[in-house]
């Protein structure tokens, strides 16, 4: 068993859905949680982080952990074909040791 | 552009071959971080920095793989003997000091072994 699993996906919404993607996790000792969009050969851009458990909200992004059942979301509001991209979850034991990464989730977004 | 530059941007190579490729931080971040990503996975880690010293390496990193932040700037990856399995993107991330870890990427050298 992978240390993080991500559904692969691909999802496909149409334009203004609320899109939900999950991340689970088996390590109990990682306490930071990052979101990054990936668009296609390109590198990952950090859109939301979050340490510990709780919820934060950025625009139209929305980022939860729940460390009790060792499972985080981002929701997106209002989406848009410029949403349209590769969603990776990110964790870390600590602020200075290396990310490890889900799969990634590949959404669509139809105008 | 003050964001993580990597050069170069692609690369193809035949299998054997050496290759270098080069990572620009951010200024005055003194972490560093390699990671590979293959077609439909997520990043997976090599190596990391704090300023010039190599801390961690992942059982990833073979001995083909060297990694050297010379002055605690820039950084250079060498493959030696390159192998077809070593086709990949390259990526490269920096995050300055502060407890957060929020790492910024580059744009990735895309590495095409024939």
């Amino acid at each position: 068993q992978k240390e993080v699993e991500q559904d692969p996906g691909p999802l496909s919404v149409p334009e203004g859905a609320i899109v939900s993607l999950n991340c689970t996790y088996s390590n109990s000792a990682f306490q930071y949680f990052m979101w990054y969009r990936q668009y296609s050969r390109k590198g990952p851009e950090l859109l939301m982080y979050t340490y510990s458990s709780g919820n934060k909200e950025d625009g139209r992004f929305t980022a939860q952990v729940d460390k009790s059942s060792k499972y985080i979301s981002l929701f997106i509001r209002d989406s848009q074909p410029s949403d349209s991209a590769t969603y990776l979850c990110a964790m870390s034991r600590s602020g200075n040791t290396p990310l490890v990464f889900g799969k990634g989730t590949r959404l669509s977004v139809i105008a | 552009d003050t964001g993580v530059s990597q050069d170069p941007r692609h690369k193809i190579t035949k299998r054997g071959q050496n290759v270098t490729f080069r990572c620009d931080p951010i200024s005055e971040h003194n972490r560093l971080y390699w990671y590979r990503q293959t077609l439909g996975q997520g990043p997976e880690f090599l190596t990391y920095f704090q300023n010039e010293a190599q801390l961690e390496k992942s059982r990833l990193l073979s001995d083909r793989f060297s990694a050297e932040r010379p002055k605690g700037s820039f950084s250079t990856l060498e493959i030696q003997r390159t192998e077809q399995g070593d086709s990949a993107m390259y990526l490269c991330a920096s995050r300055g000091q502060g407890a957060i870890n929020e790492q910024f990427f580059g744009p990735g050298t895309r590495l095409t072994v024939l």
